[in-house]
């Protein structure tokens, strides 16, 4: 079964700490991405990777970076958490055809900064 | 805000049948992709549809209108594990998914 995994469903950080937000894919997919989805607006893409070491800025990167090391691995990060950043993200992959919209997602972590 | 648009919540009875539409305003265009996801969990994949006319899978059916920009997911013989939000979203020039905010449809017995 095709499996995303994001290493935490619950955070609670303080505003200035940083944060890291995993996600690891079972299915050996080239393509992934980190979305944010918050009340009233559709997902937004932060982040996207069709290769190792390879990022690609989404719609909204500020305040965000990614680091790809590991084709199975796209990791989320946020230098200095802020407010505004309190969401839930969403991790996705996709197979190597990189026009296909067919994305399995995580679980999601939603993540309260204070 | 992104150009697509869909009903924020919509009610229908076990049994019944429901259409949540979709509509949406682009210059390219590459697909419409509908999603299902329930309460805290992640979205899955329902449908996809490039060329206008209906796709149907079971209960589901995603129809598509593209000189309309327009799209339908419709959910017959609904069951209360149906009960989850929509989501619509279609494929830019890019080859980038424009989300739209997602429909919550709520089953009454």
């Amino acid at each position: 079964d095709v499996k995303v995994t994001q290493s935490s469903r619950y955070l609670v950080k303080r505003t200035g700490e940083k944060v890291f937000l995993e996600c690891v894919q079972d299915m050996d997919h080239e393509n992934m991405f980190w979305y944010r989805q918050d009340p009233g607006l559709g997902l937004r893409l932060i982040y996207f990777s069709y290769d190792v070491k390879m990022k690609e800025k989404g719609d909204i990167p500020e305040g965000y970076s990614v680091s790809r090391e590991k084709k199975e691995r796209f990791s989320l990060i946020l230098e200095s958490a802020s407010t505004n950043q309190t969401s839930m993200y969403l991790c996705a992959s996709s197979t190597g055809d990189r026009h296909t919209g067919e994305l399995f997602f995580g679980e999601g972590s939603r993540l309260t900064v204070l | 805000g992104q150009n697509i648009d869909q009903p924020t919540e919509m009610t229908a009875t076990e049994g019944a049948i429901v259409q949540i539409n979709c509509t949406y305003q682009t210059s390219g265009f590459n697909g419409l992709f509908w999603y299902q996801q329930h309460a805290g969990e992640a979205p899955t994949f329902l449908s996809y549809n490039v060329l206008d006319g209906l796709e149907e899978k079971g209960r589901f059916s995603s129809f598509l209108s593209r000189s309309k920009g327009y799209s339908y997911l419709l959910l017959k013989e609904l069951q209360m594990k149906d009960s989850a939000s929509y989501l619509c979203a279609y494929m830019d020039s890019n080859y980038q998914l424009i989300w739209g905010a997602g429909t919550k449809l709520i089953i009454k017995p």
